[in-house]
């Protein structure tokens, strides 16, 4: 199962609301993950089950979508969340993620 | 607190091996399947191999079937990765990760640091 997340890259500014969209080749219920990850640090579960907040993970974080299309919004962007994310399914083997977001700072 | 610390990475000729270790704490190492994610610096997440709770299940990408194998020692809660035939393409940062299945959905909750492996003449 292909993902295909866009943007590939995105600048934004603190205070703003971004979404990032996830579209699988195929239905994969609701078996997708979104990550974080820093630079030189490992990836960082943030929502899984499509919607569902990982625990510590702040509330401006939200996750939405079925069948094949998926987002992740982050609301009232802070310093600290300019990374890069991915999505996941985990419908099927292979396990595949997205190619990336990367969220700059503008 | 969960821990999953990799060792083992390091420097490899193109043709040769390497084993890769994942040191789990912090949990009940038995309860969970495990999975190995890789990453070429710069660029995106590969998933690699997962092995079920009870090493009954396992499933590889094909870009490493035949050639890399994943094992679990229960007892010792540790996670491993068997590599041989290396190539050049598998340079890469290994993670393992604690997967985690929460409302009715598997997620990998938990990585490790990361253990880099350079395979190069």
């Amino acid at each position: 199962i292909h993902l295909t997340q866009s943007p590939s890259s995105l600048s934004a500014s603190v205070g703003d609301t971004i979404t990032i969209t996830c579209r699988a080749s195929q239905g994969i219920r609701n078996y997708l993950a979104w990550y974080q990850q820093k630079p030189g640090k490992a990836p960082k579960l943030l929502i899984y089950a499509v919607s569902a907040l990982q625990g510590g993970v702040p509330s401006r974080f939200s996750g939405s979508g079925s069948g094949t299309e998926f987002t992740l919004t982050i609301n009232s962007l802070q310093p600290e969340d300019f990374a890069t994310y991915y999505c996941q399914q985990l419908n099927s083997y292979p396990i595949t993620f997205g190619q990336g977001t990367r969220l700059e700072i503008k | 607190e969960v821990q999953l610390v990799e060792s083992g990475g390091g420097l490899v000729k193109p043709g040769g091996s390497l084993r890769l270790s994942c040191a789990a704490s912090g949990f009940s190492f038995s309860s969970h399947d495990m999975t190995w994610v890789r990453q070429v610096p710069g660029q995106g997440l590969e998933w690699v191999a997962s092995i079920d709770d009870s090493a009954y299940y396992i499933y590889y990408a094909d870009s490493v079937k035949g050639r890399f194998t994943i094992s679990r020692d229960n007892a010792k809660s540790s996670l491993s990765l068997e590599m041989s035939s290396l190539r050049a393409d598998d340079t890469a940062i290994y993670y393992c990760a604690r997967v985690s299945r929460q409302q009715g959905a598997d997620c990998f909750d938990f990585w490790g640091q990361g253990n880099l492996v350079t395979v190069s003449s």
